[in-house]
């Protein structure tokens, strides 16, 4: 069973600090990752996608992907109680057509304190 | 207006009775899916389709009946609902499968939230 692993939390971090969100899945084959964030009694919605082995950048959101490790990590520099929330990582193998199966991991909830 | 929508938001029933969630998307997106969402196990894939008229079991489909006779429609039926399957029920489309443009990735509904009493 194709799985995708993270740290339940709560991770406590202070306003302003770095924030370091981890995944690892299990199937090799996987050639897409996601991290969406979900705020309590919402929907998730996209942050970041990555696709190759390096990091990947967005405003003040890194996201570092290492696929020799099966490893995926979310920072958030500059962190703001606004991004307490929690974060989803999601993993896709690559086009197989219907065999096409987001996975995600059961999240992990950041807490932002002033 | 455009996007993913879910009906109803929110549901109460009955051990037994049959429910319908809808789900509507106008990006005419091929992917469609739906997930549940508990505590402690986060979200879990119930069916998914590929296209109009195709359709595949998820992780968690026992209980569960889907159809998708519409490109833009994709229906979750609990046919006899159980106390188990009380939990909140996203909806998600994606243009396509696989590929690294950004085409697979999910777009989720709102959710509908259902109370098995």
């Amino acid at each position: 069973q194709k799985e995708v692993e993270q740290n339940s939390g709560p991770l406590s971090v202070p306003e302003g600090a770095i924030a370091s969100l981890n995944c690892t899945y299990s199937d090799r084959v996987s050639q897409s990752f996601f991290w969406y964030r979900q705020y309590s009694g919402k929907s998730p919605e996209l942050i970041m996608s990555i696709y190759s082995n390096g990091d990947k950048e967005d405003g003040r959101f890194t996201a570092q992907l290492n696929k020799a490790s099966q490893y995926v990590s979310l920072l958030i520099r500059d962190s703001q109680p606004s991004d307490s929330a929690t974060y989803l990582c999601a993993v896709a193998p690559w086009g197989r057509g219907g065999s096409y199966i987001p996975t995600f991991g059961r999240g992990t909830s950041l807490i932002v304190h002033p | 207006d455009a996007g993913i929508t879910q009906s109803p938001r929110y549901k109460i029933t009955e051990t037994g009775r049959q429910v319908t969630l809808m789900c509507h998307q106008t990006w005419s997106h091929s992917y469609m899916f739906w997930y549940r969402q508990d505590l402690g196990h986060g979200l879990r894939l119930i069916y998914y389709s590929a296209a109009a008229d195709i359709t595949d079991k998820g992780e968690v489909p026992d209980g569960y009946v889907v159809s998708r006779s519409k490109t833009e429609n994709f229906p979750l039926t609990l046919e006899s609902a159980t106390r188990s399957q009380t939990s909140v029920y996203f909806c998600a489309s994606s243009m396509a499968s696989g590929g690294a443009t950004g085409a697979n990735v999910l777009t989720f509904g709102a959710g509908s939230r259902l109370t098995v009493l």
